[in-house]
This record gives C-alpha cells, sequence and structure tokens, in this order.
C-alpha cells in the first residue's frame, strides 16, 4: 500500500535558522513526488514537483531534492513569511487517476 | 488567469440534511479532483474525472456521497444525510490533464454538520 510520512510534525525556526522537512514513501512505482505549502484557512498551493531520484529544484529559499526512498524540503534562511504545513504528496505509477496520496504534514513556525 | 474557485467557503448544516458544494476548476482543465481534509488527517481521494470517461469513485467514503461533472468543467459533491463525521474541509483540485499531473487546488468548504 502507498504510504507518506513526514516529520517532523512541527518545526519551530528562528528567522534565518536554516533546516529540513523530510518526507518518506512508499508506493510501488512512482510517477511523481510533490510538495504543496498550505496556509491557514486556504487551499494547497503547489510548489515543486520531482519525477526521479537525483533531481532538486528551488524557489526563492526552498530547494527539493528527491531520493528513492526520501524527499528533503531544506528552507535556507527562512523569514516569518514561510510559516505554513508543507504538504508531500506522491503518485503511484500504477494508478490510472493520477490521485494524489498526502503526508500528514509538517507545521512550520518562523519566528522574528 | 483564474484558479480553482469553490462555493460556499462555509457550511453549515443540520444532521441528517443534503448538502451541495461546487467546483470550478481552471479553464481548460480536463482533469477535476475532490479531497477531503479532517481535523488530525490527512488530505483523503474522494473521486476523480477525466474528459468524458466515467469517473474514479473508488474513494468515496460511503453512498452518501455522490458527484457530478457538467460539461466537462464545473463539478458538484453532493453528500446526502450528513452526518457529524462528514464535518470537514472539501477540496477540489484540477489538472491541465493526462500531458502534466500537477494539481491546482480551490480554497476549499468547510462543512460543519451539527
Amino acid at each position: 500500500e502507498d504510504q507518506v510520512t513526514q516529520s517532523p510534525e512541527a518545526l519551530r525556526l528562528q528567522e534565518g535558522e536554516s533546516s529540513s522537512l523530510n518526507c518518506s514513501y512508499t508506493v510501488s512505482g512512482l510517477r511523481g513526488l510533490f510538495w504543496y505549502r498550505q496556509d491557514p484557512g486556504k487551499g494547497p498551493e503547489f510548489l515543486f514537483t520531482l519525477y526521479s531520484a537525483g533531481e532538486e529544484k528551488e524557489k526563492e529559499r526552498l530547494k527539493a531534492t528527491l531520493t528513492k526512498k526520501e524527499s528533503f524540503l531544506h528552507i535556507t534562511a527562512p523569514k516569518p513569511e514561510d510559516s505554513a504545513t508543507y504538504l508531500c504528496a506522491v503518485q503511484d505509477r500504477s494508478s490510472n487517476t493520477g490521485k494524489l496520496i498526502f503526508g500528514q504534514g509538517t507545521t512550520l513556525q518562523v519566528k522574528p | 488567469g483564474a484558479g480553482v474557485s469553490q462555493s460556499p467557503s462555509n457550511k453549515v448544516t443540520e444532521k441528517g440534511k443534503d448538502v451541495e458544494l461546487r467546483c470550478d476548476p481552471i479553464s481548460g482543465h480536463t482533469a477535476l479532483y475532490w479531497y477531503r481534509q479532517s481535523l488530525g488527517q490527512g488530505l483523503e481521494f474522494l473521486i476523480y474525472f477525466q474528459g468524458n470517461s466515467a469517473p474514479d469513485k473508488s474513494g468515496l467514503p460511503s453512498d452518501r456521497f455522490s458527484a457530478e461533472r457538467t460539461g466537462g468543467s464545473v463539478s458538484t459533491l453532493t453528500i446526502q444525510r450528513t452526518q457529524q463525521e462528514d464535518s470537514a474541509v472539501y477540496l477540489c483540485a484540477s489538472s491541465p490533464g493526462t500531458a502534466n499531473y500537477e494539481q491546482y487546488f480551490g480554497p476549499g468548504t468547510r462543512l460543519t454538520v451539527t
């Protein structure tokens, strides 16, 4: 069964303190791994898609990496506006629908 | 361009009543998904529409849940005889289709069953 586990559940950082969020996954065949950001009361906002091990993508202070078993979302010198819940999801290659299987998310709080 | 829109943003209903939730996908997107996000739960897949093909209803939790998509665009999720455990945020997402699997989400409808 496809499964996604994110850690830690919650993370508190000081502004400028870099860190990483982890997403471990089990899937029969990976079509893609997705990172989303979700602010309170809003829908998930698309950040990145990674398709194969070794792939990396960057956007501002965020960098996502992928191995065969996990993905990391690295946050460099975070700012308070980076505070949000970060969601990881996978698509199974065997799925005809492309449905996303989500982890529980990591809630990040960045203090000024 | 305009993103995915959903209405209403909030819905409070009494147990046993029926509710309809609406989703307007991004123009030109052929794939449409419904997910549910409950307190303490991750997002869970409910149903998938692709073009004019038969929908994949494998994620619907009970036969009280149904959905339709008219004209390949707007979708309505209907919950009959609502129960308290149906309280959740219902999220709609759309995707360009088979060549690109990135899904773009709407703001969600928060459903509270009293």
